[in-house]
């Protein structure tokens, strides 16, 4: 069965540090893996999309990681502000031959002053 | 570009109304999606279309939901009749492309959806 498994569910941390946040998955056959961030209100916004071939992608602050062989991914935020506080979404997609988009949950972090 | 535009932005209707929720892709995108999300089950996609054609509409719970592309630039989501477990934010998002990696989807702003 294609799941997505998000952890931790929630995490709150101080400003200033760094969080890492996890993604396992069971999907196949894997096209791309996507980090999504939400804020409260508003439609997800793409962070990062990685290949099978990738091994790690920045964007910012923000830097994510996939190993195929383990079908785990990581986001690691570095230097977390305020405005980091959103849920993160992790979404892999399968294909070809049947493409579909497969959802975690998502972890909601907090960043405290 | 003013991004991907949904229409109402919160809706509040009796249990057994229609509803019909709006969506305008961002001008030149193929693929748009209709997704919900809910606290229990987070997001979901419901169907996606290409060049106006429903592709996969797998996602979508129950005959009650349907969805229409009659151009480029409009697409709508019905629920009928409306019941209290539709109640969640639906988002439609658009797309240059599908699945391979440098295709970003841009997410509108959501319809928030409260069916009493």
């Amino acid at each position: 069965k294609n799941q997505v498994e998000q952890s931790p569910q929630s995490l709150i941390i101080l400003e200033g540090k760094n969080c890492t946040l996890q993604c396992n998955y069971t999907v196949s056959p894997f096209s791309n893996l996507r980090w999504y961030k939400q804020d409260t209100g508003r439609g997800p916004v793409s962070l990062t999309i990685m290949t099978f071939s990738e091994n790690t992608k920045s964007n910012g602050r923000y830097t994510a990681t996939l190993d195929a062989d383990t079908k785990q991914s990581s986001l690691h935020i570095t230097a977390s502000q305020l405005s980091d506080s959103a849920s993160y979404i992790c979404v892999v997609s399968s294909g070809p031959g049947t493409y579909k988009y497969i959802f975690g949950t998502g972890t909601r972090l907090k960043v405290l002053a | 570009d003013a991004g991907v535009i949904q229409s109402p932005r919160h809706e509040v209707t009796e249990m057994g109304q229609e509803v019909t929720l709006r969506c305008k892709p961002i001008s030149g995108h193929d693929y748009l999606f209709w997704y919900r999300q809910t606290m229990m089950r987070g997001l979901e996609l419901l169907i996606y279309f290409n060049n106006n054609v429903p592709i996969d509409d797998s996602g979508m719970p129950e005959d009650r939901f349907s969805a229409k592309m009659p151009n480029a630039s409009f697409s709508t989501l019905k629920i009928q009749p409306s019941e209290p477990r539709d109640s969640a934010v639906y988002f439609c998002a658009s797309s240059p492309g599908l699945f391979l990696s440098s295709y970003e989807q841009y997410f509108g702003p959501g319809t928030r959806l409260t069916v009493t």
